[in-house]
């Protein structure tokens, strides 16, 4: 198993270009999410899927867009980068449920952006 | 709203000096408190996931505890390996996790 596997690594895009951060999991997980981390804030959710052809948004999800066609993947795509989206960007999975019985949140390595 | 408050910020130990990492919450209905550490350059790794006041759980130098307000990470006798950010999150919802800002612990051979 990898896990959570996000791509790139690191990024550097001009204000104004679009990309795309890829995030793949392959632990068959139902749930998945994107977050961003920055200095003094800490990881706040960007948008998530409950499954398959199912998002929705998270705290910050504005100049963000999400899609998920498949199980294993859930792209994030910057549509229109700005300055204020230099951020490492994380990439989370889980299976449904409620419970005790688990319900871990797994994370990927993250992408390092910087918009200039 | 939810919240959650971590301290302290920062937390520099001797190796073997033993301590705990509090983090406070806000919570209506909480559905599990998590406590992930998180390495620099890396992603957060999951540690704990506690339900219920009275809820402990422990792995190697680690022990988490729950009350109906806030969370303690104890660690014992801590390695130099155990320096890392302490990031202590409460589940809304599904997918769902709204974060502290974490503690930074550092530990001294």
């Amino acid at each position: 198993n990898a896990g959570v596997t996000q791509t790139p690594k690191f990024q550097v895009l001009k204000t104004g270009q679009s990309m795309t951060l890829q995030c793949a999991q392959d632990m068959n997980h139902e749930y998945m999410s994107w977050y961003r981390q920055d200095p003094g804030m800490g990881l706040r959710l960007i948008h998530y899927s409950v499954g398959a052809g199912i998002t929705d948004q998270g705290e910050v999800p504005n100049g963000y867009n999400v899609s998920r066609s498949t199980t294993e993947d859930f792209p994030l795509r910057l549509l229109s980068a700005a300055p204020s989206q230099t951020s490492v960007y994380f990439c989370a999975s889980s299976y449904a449920g409620t419970g005790s019985s688990g319900n871990t949140i797994y994370f990927g390595e993250g992408s390092w952006l910087t918009v200039v | 709203e939810d919240q959650v408050t971590q301290s302290p910020e920062a937390l520099r130990l001797q190796e073997g000096e033993s301590s705990s990492l509090n983090c406070s919450y806000t919570v209506s209905g909480l559905r599990g408190l998590f406590w992930y550490r998180q390495d620099p350059g890396k992603g957060p790794e999951f540690l704990f996931t506690l339900y219920s006041a009275g809820e402990e759980k422990e792995k190697e130098r680690l022990k988490a505890t729950l009350t109906k307000k806030e969370s303690f990470l104890h660690i014992t006798a801590p390695k130099p390996e155990d320096s890392a950010t302490y990031l202590c999150a409460v589940r809304q919802g599904a997918q769902k996790l709204v974060f502290g800002q974490g503690t930074r612990l550092t530990i001294n051979p």
